[in-house]
């Protein structure tokens, strides 16, 4: 099984330029999540979705927007990239809420210059 | 300000020792998770705990959920070097909301 999968694995942006991160995942979850992870702050919510058809924000949201475009795929936009974006970013699924395991893709290294 | 706050940051340590994880939070979750990264890697799974007071072991591994639901504990015992990596404590929110949120994490070094 594929799981989590997220392109590209590494990208280099220059300030203001736009991109769009890719997920998808095989395991028919309900729920999808983008997450960056920075030195010493561990994982921090950018946008989620709980069901196909709905999004929310999470704890980091400004300079992003989302698109829950099938229960498959879900993709993080970048508009106008920011050197502060500089990041990884991981992309989970799980298939109910509270007390089931979030499975994660293998992350994009992104570096805004 | 993270809702989640991992204590320490960084943990460095010989093997064969013991050591705690905390994980603390002003709001009640409806389940916490602990989570292993190895670098390059995304997190997986260790435990999920529930119940408030739960304790769940994991070989030398054991997890507490505090009786109010507002923080956990990782202990390792005998740590050993394969033992080493990112430690993160997550959470999940009543009302099935699907919101889950992550601490800073816990980095630890177990030396030979």
């Amino acid at each position: 099984n594929a799981g989590v999968t997220q392109t590209p694995k590494f990208q280099v942006l220059k300030t203001g330029q736009s991109m769009t991160l890719q997920c998808a995942q095989d395991m028919n979850h309900n729920s999808m999540y983008w997450y960056r992870q920075d030195p010493g702050m561990g994982l921090r919510l950018i946008y989620y979705s709980a069901s196909e058809g709905t999004t929310d924000k999470g704890e980091v949201p400004n300079g992003y927007n989302v698109s829950r475009l099938n229960k498959r795929e879900f993709s993080l936009r970048l508009e106008s990239a920011a050197p502060s974006q500089t990041s990884v970013y991981f992309c989970a699924s799980r298939s109910g809420y509270n007390l089931v395991e979030a499975f994660f893709g293998q992350g994009t290294r992104l570096t805004v210059v | 300000t993270q809702l989640l706050e991992q204590s320490p940051q960084f943990l460095s340590i010989q093997e064969g020792e013991n050591l705690t994880v905390y994980c603390n939070s002003s709001s009640v979750f409806s389940s916490l998770q602990w989570y292993r990264q190895e670098p390059g890697e995304g997190p997986v799974l260790l435990v999920t705990v529930v119940t408030g007071g739960e304790v769940k072991k994991l070989k030398r591994l054991t997890f507490q959920f505090g009786d109010a639901r507002k923080d956990s504990s990782l202990h390792i015992t005998a740590a050993q070097p394969g033992d080493t990596g990112l430690y993160l404590c997550a959470g999940s929110f009543s009302g099935n909301t699907g919101k889950l949120i992550f601490g800073q994490g816990t980095t630890l070094q177990v030396k030979p």
